[in-house]
């Protein structure tokens, strides 16, 4: 079955870096695009980032242009998210999801990784 | 940004009843591009829509949508325990936003 399963959260304080891994399994990973979806504490879904099925397009939300960056290893079916100059902002639940192509919904999730930047 | 708010906030019914949870588009959306989710307490979203109104694979047929332009609803026919759970909309037209949930509690 289809599985996606998020890790690489944790604390971290403001300014400095983590990586967020999505790995993925039951499916040929290769044929999908994924995207990254964050939750704040108290806030609606907020989209941040999705990546096409080879890695060739890339498109982020303006809150990330620029700190945060995206890629993928078809080798080994995972997803990352690399996220510089984090900010307290943003601290959350980070998902992934898969999609039929980087600008469609996601079919399936996973449970979610939790970030939290604060000094 | 289109701009999705679902309403009510909270719907308290019991196992049985009909849901009806709604989604206002801040603009006019083709029904296309109109998603709903399920999500319970530390578990991974669930799609159980896409374009508004189809069924993602193994969805019940109790779980049905409708809508267009700017107005979409999600109807869950006859409540069933599992059911109670928060929901969202989300739209993929232009860019992608969700609305901000509509929790289902049983009364």
């Amino acid at each position: 079955q289809v599985q996606l399963v998020e890790s690489g959260g944790g604390v971290v304080q403001p300014g400095r870096s983590l990586r967020l891994s999505c790995a993925a399994s039951g499916f040929t990973f290769s044929s999908y695009a994924f995207h990254w979806v964050r939750q704040a504490p108290g806030k609606r879904l907020e989209w941040v980032v999705a990546i096409s099925y080879d890695g060739s397009k890339t498109d982020y939300a303006d809150s990330v242009k620029g700190r945060f960056t995206i890629s993928r290893d078809n080798s080994k079916n995972t997803v990352y998210l690399q996220m510089n100059s984090l900010r307290p902002e943003d601290t959350g639940v980070y998902y992934c999801a898969r999609a039929r192509s980087s600008g469609w919904y996601g079919d399936y999730w996973g449970q979610g990784t939790l970030v939290t930047v604060s000094s | 940004e289109i701009v999705l708010t679902q309403s009510p906030g909270t719907l308290s019914l019991s196992p049985g009843e009909r849901a009806t949870l709604s989604c206002r588009a801040s603009q006019t959306i083709s029904s296309t591009y109109l998603a709903w989710y399920q999500r319970k307490p530390g578990q991974a979203p669930r799609l159980l829509l896409y374009g508004a109104s189809s069924r993602a694979t193994g969805i019940p047929d109790r779980f049905s949508g409708s809508g267009s332009g700017t107005d979409f609803t999600l109807t869950i026919s006859r409540l069933e325990p599992e059911d109670f759970a928060v929901y969202y909309c989300h739209q993929y037209v232009n860019s992608f936003t969700f609305g901000q949930g509509t929790r289902l509690e049983i009364k």
